[in-house]
């Protein structure tokens, strides 16, 4: 059974058309949800961290949620720029490591 | 730049040859991971350390894995008898020792097996 299920698996945007991608986990205590940027060829590039329900995060372009069961990333007037695979993954209080999602792959047009 | 550094960036081999990969962690940070991505896929845990100390490894470490880190600073990761399905990225990533660090990480070892 998967603790992290991300959706759409792929999702195309024209520059300016903004949406949300969402991330659903299944854990027994959380220690925090992270999402990150992948480009293809590269390493996961860090984005953001959430430790609670209700928390907020925004950078540029981006905000991140959490609840008790889902996470989303909001994307505002996307740009091409923004093209890249969204991972998002759990971190439980047994341990240090990251169950990352399948990802949800952007592709934004101009 | 003092980001994730891994060593090499491919890897081709023939089948049952061992391979050795190197990541160096951003020097502040006294954890480290590894990680294995196939396409398509989210990274998957392998194993992490604290300085030397492996202190968890996942059910994927099968024991023709084998991952080091001696001073506590670079760390290697080997894989013995390279079979097909080990055809994969490696990504190392490190933080630090508080609570709730993020994870960094490298840009990976593609692996490929003939």
């Amino acid at each position: 059974e998967d603790q992290v299920t991300q959706s759409p698996e792929a999702l195309r945007l024209q520059e300016g058309e903004s949406s949300s991608l969402n991330c659903s986990y299944t854990v027994s205590g959380l220690r925090g949800l992270f999402w990150y940027r992948q480009d293809p060829g590269k390493g996961p590039e860090f984005l953001f961290t959430l430790y609670s329900a209700g928390e907020e995060k925004e950078k540029e372009r981006l905000k991140a949620t959490l609840t008790k069961k889902e996470s989303f990333l909001h994307i505002t007037a996307p740009k091409p720029e923004d093209s890249a695979t969204y991972l998002c993954a759990v971190q439980e209080y047994s341990g240090y490591a990251l169950n990352f999602g399948k990802g949800t792959s952007l592709l934004v047009t101009p | 730049d003092t980001g994730v550094s891994q060593d090499p960036r491919h890897k081709i081999t023939k089948r049952g040859q061992n391979v050795t990969f190197r990541c160096d962690p951003i020097s502040e940070h006294n954890r480290l991971y590894w990680y294995r991505q196939t396409l398509g896929q989210g990274p998957e845990f392998l194993t992490y350390f604290q300085n030397e100390a492996q202190l968890e490894k996942s059910r994927l470490l099968s024991d023709r894995f084998s991952a080091e880190r001696p001073k506590g600073s670079f760390s290697t990761l080997e894989i013995q008898r390279t079979e097909q399905g080990d055809s994969a990225m490696y990504l190392c990533a490190s933080s630090l020792a508080a609570v709730n660090q993020p994870q960094h990480f490298g840009d990976g070892t593609r692996l490929s097996i003939l």
